[in-house]
């Protein structure tokens, strides 16, 4: 089975702050993970993938398979940072590429 | 190139009464899934299809059924609409292979079933 948990369900930074989003998983197997963002009432974005290793939108996430954890970073939070943020894994082909998503954390950027 | 499309975006129900769900996607992805987003749950897979012709189970399906007799259009049904599915519902895709396969997600469709 695979399981995803975010522990925090909101989280509020002041502008300029640096911002880290947990996540921990749990999979048999080798997992793919992804951060999916969601601004406003719009669809689901990609916003990082664990294997591109890259930083999108100054956002960060480094695996670590000791702690099974892929917690996103940014450190300098900003406005149009708000939104809601889903940690997401995929047992890739073996599990026909499905995702199981975590409760989401609400980001809330002040001024 | 429009991606994933979902038609409606709201729609209000009333206990018992039927409606289906269309999703669309032009990217000739193979894959294609239904989730449905409820607060503080994040988001649970309905159904799934793996190609034309074929449907499978997730994680949250009864009082649901899909259908996918097109490549591009992937049809959630609910035969007989209840209170607990009030909820927004995404539609996404993928293409299997070439290693990391994200999905890609419509806009959403928002039901109230009253």
């Amino acid at each position: 089975a695979q399981r995803v948990t975010q522990p925090e369900k909101l989280l509020s930074v002041f502008k300029g702050a640096p911002v880290e989003l947990k996540c921990n998983y749990s999979y048999s197997g080798s997992p793919e993970l992804f951060w999916y963002v969601q601004y406003s009432r719009q669809r689901l974005q990609l916003l990082l993938r664990h294997i591109s290793r890259e930083s999108i939108k100054g956002f960060t996430a480094d695996l670590n398979k000791g702690e099974t954890s892929f917690h996103l970073k940014k450190p300098f939070a900003q406005e149009e940072d708000s939104a809601m943020y889903y940690c997401a894994l995929s047992g890739g082909i073996n599990n026909d590429y499905k995702l199981s998503f975590g409760a989401g954390t609400t980001v809330t950027v002040r001024a | 190139n429009a991606g994933v499309t979902q038609t409606p975006k709201f729609r209000v129900l009333k206990t018992g009464q039927s409606m289906t769900l269309l999703c669309a996607q032009d990217m000739n992805h193979e894959y294609m899934y239904w989730y449905r987003q409820d607060p503080g749950m994040g988001l649970r897979l309905i159904h799934y299809s793996v190609g034309e012709g074929t449907t499978a189970k997730g994680e949250v399906p009864d009082g649901y059924n899909v259908s996918r007799l097109k490549k591009q259009n992937f049809l959630l049904g609910l035969e007989s609409a209840a209170p607990s599915q009030t909820s927004v519902y995404f539609c996404a895709s993928t293409r299997p292979g070439q290693g990391v396969s994200p999905l890609h997600f419509g806009n959403g469709t928002r039901l109230t079933v009253t």
